[in-house]
């Protein structure tokens, strides 16, 4: 079993959707959560990020954390087709140094205008 | 960017020679990684820095050597390139409240 599975879509939405992605992942020790996203040719741009469980917003992102199923879910309300890119989960046991993030392998978005 | 930059941008080589790729900050931080993205692997580490001098292999390092004379550089060298290690190379660094990750914009390897 792979530590952290994501599901590389494509998902295709229509603009104004609300978009669920999701990763979920085998090690406990996982702490910290991060999502990436990754327009096409750019490197990966912080987006959301949440320490154990709960959840956390920033405008029209939502990332949720459910340690218990180790499941973790970015959502994206009134979606824009500014949003069509690659999203990445990412994850890390570790504190302060956070030198060890272990990636899904993203999921391809496309926004429909 | 984050004050990250990453040069060259692109580059075209041949197997067999060697190649050293520059990752350039102006933030300051301690910590700086090298990771190669690959379609199908995603984001896998190759080598890290928590300090000048002071370096960590990742997952991938095989073939890769890297050097951190200067906080603000951390270069990447492939000493003898081959087509395996054609990929997208990115640069990061560790800083903020968390020490979360920032990105460079890449560099793309291509090894014929």
């Amino acid at each position: 079993q792979k530590e952290v599975e994501q599901d590389p879509g494509p998902l295709s939405v229509p603009e104004g959707a609300i978009v669920s992605l999701n990763c979920t992942y085998s090690n406990s020790a996982f702490q910290y959560f991060m999502w990436y996203r990754q327009y096409s040719r750019k490197g990966p741009e912080l987006l959301m990020y949440t320490y154990s469980s709960g959840n956390k917003e920033d405008g029209r992102f939502t990332a949720q954390v459910d340690k218990s199923s180790k499941y973790i879910s970015l959502f994206i309300r009134d979606s824009q087709p500014s949003d069509s890119a690659t999203y990445l989960c990412a994850m890390s046991a570790s504190g302060g140094s956070n030198y060890k993030l272990t990636f899904g392998k993203g999921t391809l978005l496309t926004v429909n205008p | 960017d984050a004050g990250i930059t990453q040069s060259p941008r692109h580059k075209v080589t041949e197997t067999g020679t060697p190649v050293t790729l520059r990752c350039h900050q102006t933030e300051n931080h301690r910590y700086m990684y090298w990771y190669r993205q690959d379609p199908g692997h995603g984001l896998r580490l190759i080598h890290y820095s928590y300090g000048v001098k002071d370096t960590d292999k990742g997952e991938v390092s095989d073939g890769y050597s890297v050097s951190r004379s200067k906080t603000e550089d951390f270069l990447l060298t492939l000493e003898s390139a081959t087509s395996s290690q054609t990929s997208v190379y990115f640069c990061a660094i560790a800083g903020g409240k968390y020490n979360e990750q920032f990105f460079g914009p890449g560099t793309r390897l291509t090894v014929l």
